[in-house]
């Protein structure tokens, strides 16, 4: 079965440095959806990636898809304690069009005000 | 539109005990699906379905069923609740085709 290892699992940073999460798949990506979630709150759609070598970005998110590596990274800009939380890495299992995906086990993120 | 509600948000039940976790969607998605979160673990699919009348196990479907009435509608049912329930459990619906996964706000579970 397909998994996805996310690195690294937490992660504090002082607030206006960059960082980068890193969601790598032991088999081949068809998609890769990254989701963030403030603590004891629901999950926030942050943005879906379809085709190899796609970046997409929101505001100073930046998530990009390497489908050669079978990975994807997440990389926030001048970070600030909005932006702290949990980030979550999603990925549909094969090809086939279920609905389903398989996740990541989370990167926590803190950010020192 | 609602989107994806779950109730009840909080629930605590001693072992043994069952119970139904409800979620419903108002966007007509044919995709549902019901997870659930433990610390350190991510989020782990329990039972999905394709659409109405059609439920499949994911990866931790032991201990709970599903059915699909109809498109809105997607139960968990926990048949004998343990403490390894213990969670937060999410739905989750979605489109057909490629699309965002939408997610209700949770329902967290604490068997004693």
């Amino acid at each position: 079965s397909q998994e996805l290892e996310q690195s690294p699992q937490s992660l504090i940073v002082q607030e206006g440095k960059n960082l980068t999460i890193n969601c790598t798949s032991s088999k081949t990506l068809y998609g890769l959806y990254w989701y963030k979630q403030k603590y004891g709150e629901g999950l926030i759609f942050l943005m879906m990636l379809q085709k190899g070598g796609e970046e997409k970005s929101h505001e100073k998110i930046t998530a990009k898809l390497d489908e050669k590596k079978q990975q994807s990274s997440l990389h926030i800009t001048a970070s600030q304690p909005s932006h702290a939380g949990i980030y979550l890495c999603g990925a549909p299992p094969g090809s086939g069009n279920t609905g389903k995906l398989i996740f990541g086990q989370g990167t926590t993120l803190q950010v020192k005000p | 539109n609602a989107g994806v509600t779950q109730t009840p948000k909080f629930q605590v039940l001693k072992t043994g005990q069952s119970m139904t976790l409800q979620c419903a969607q108002d966007m007509n998605h044919e995709y549902m699906s019901w997870y659930r979160q433990d610390p350190g673990m991510g989020l782990r699919l329990i039972h999905y379905s394709v659409g109405a009348g059609i439920t499949d196990q994911g990866e931790v479907p032991n201990g709970y069923n599903v059915s699909r009435s109809t498109t809105e509608d997607f139960p968990l049912r926990l048949l004998s609740a343990a403490p390894s329930q213990t969670s937060v459990y999410f739905c989750a619906s979605r489109p057909q085709g490629n699309g965002e996964l939408f997610f209700g706000e949770g329902s967290r579970l604490t068997v004693l």
